[in-house]
């Protein structure tokens, strides 16, 4: 069955320095999605991607945050100045057709900021 | 814009007891409605959804929920649980139609007991 793959499984970074998350979603998906997860906390809803462009963002979604996708393949989540309260885990999904078929979601990255 | 609420942060339970796991949400547009599970070290699976039409909606592995719009509900339930059942259970809902966001619950843990 198709998969969301997502690098690296974890990672540690300083607080302050940049970080790039990494996803390659499923071939023929067409949006994309970031969501993350505090520790103990509600899976929350970063950003929504399509078409080369954000159609939808969350008010954690801020200037420190950014997504791209540089190739037919990747899709990454950048975080440019990293803060503690960024600690969290970091999914990524995507869809073929719509929220009615759900959405699927990779492993996710843990990020931890120290 | 929606919400959910998941009355149980944990639900222990003995193997093959059934189990119900709750689910409430709110929404001022029609909505489809999800159950992801997580299992540890893995990312969310969906388990099963209603779109429209029978209200009752099954997975594969013998879960099963039942949308109640009067009572903006969407409970998962098992009659019989295993140990192969222990993860976390999320409920989610997205606006209906489109390519629309997902707002997720903040989980149950469900763990079974031999």
């Amino acid at each position: 069955e198709p998969e969301v793959t997502q690098t690296p499984s974890h990672q540690v970074t300083q607080m302050g320095q940049e970080v790039i998350l990494r996803c390659v979603p499923i071939s023929n998906h067409l949006y994309f999605y970031w969501y993350r997860q505090i520790l103990g906390q509600k899976v929350e809803f970063l950003v929504s991607f399509y078409n080369n462009e954000i159609s939808e963002k969350s008010e954690i979604f801020d200037d420190q945050f950014s997504v791209e996708r540089p190739d037919g393949s990747n899709f990454t989540l950048k975080i440019r100045s990293t803060k503690l309260e960024d600690s969290a885990m970091y999914f990524c999904a995507s869809s073929e057709a719509g929220t009615g078929h759900g959405y699927t979601f990779g492993s996710g990255t843990r990020l931890t900021v120290v | 814009a929606q919400s959910v609420t998941q009355l149980d942060s944990q639900v222990p339970v003995f193997e093959e007891a059934p189990v119900e796991l709750r689910c409430n949400y709110s929404s001022s547009v029609s909505v489809y409605l999800f159950w992801y599970v997580q299992y540890p070290n893995q990312g969310l699976q969906l388990l099963l959804k209603y779109l429209s039409g029978s209200t009752l909606v099954e997975s594969i592995n013998g879960f099963e929920a039942e949308f109640n719009k009067s009572q903006t509900s969407f409970h998962l339930r098992k009659p019989s649980v295993h140990i192969s059942d222990t993860a976390e259970y999320f409920c989610a809902v997205g606006a209906a139609g489109g390519y629309n966001k997902l707002i997720f619950g903040a989980g149950t843990r469900l763990a079974v007991h031999p």
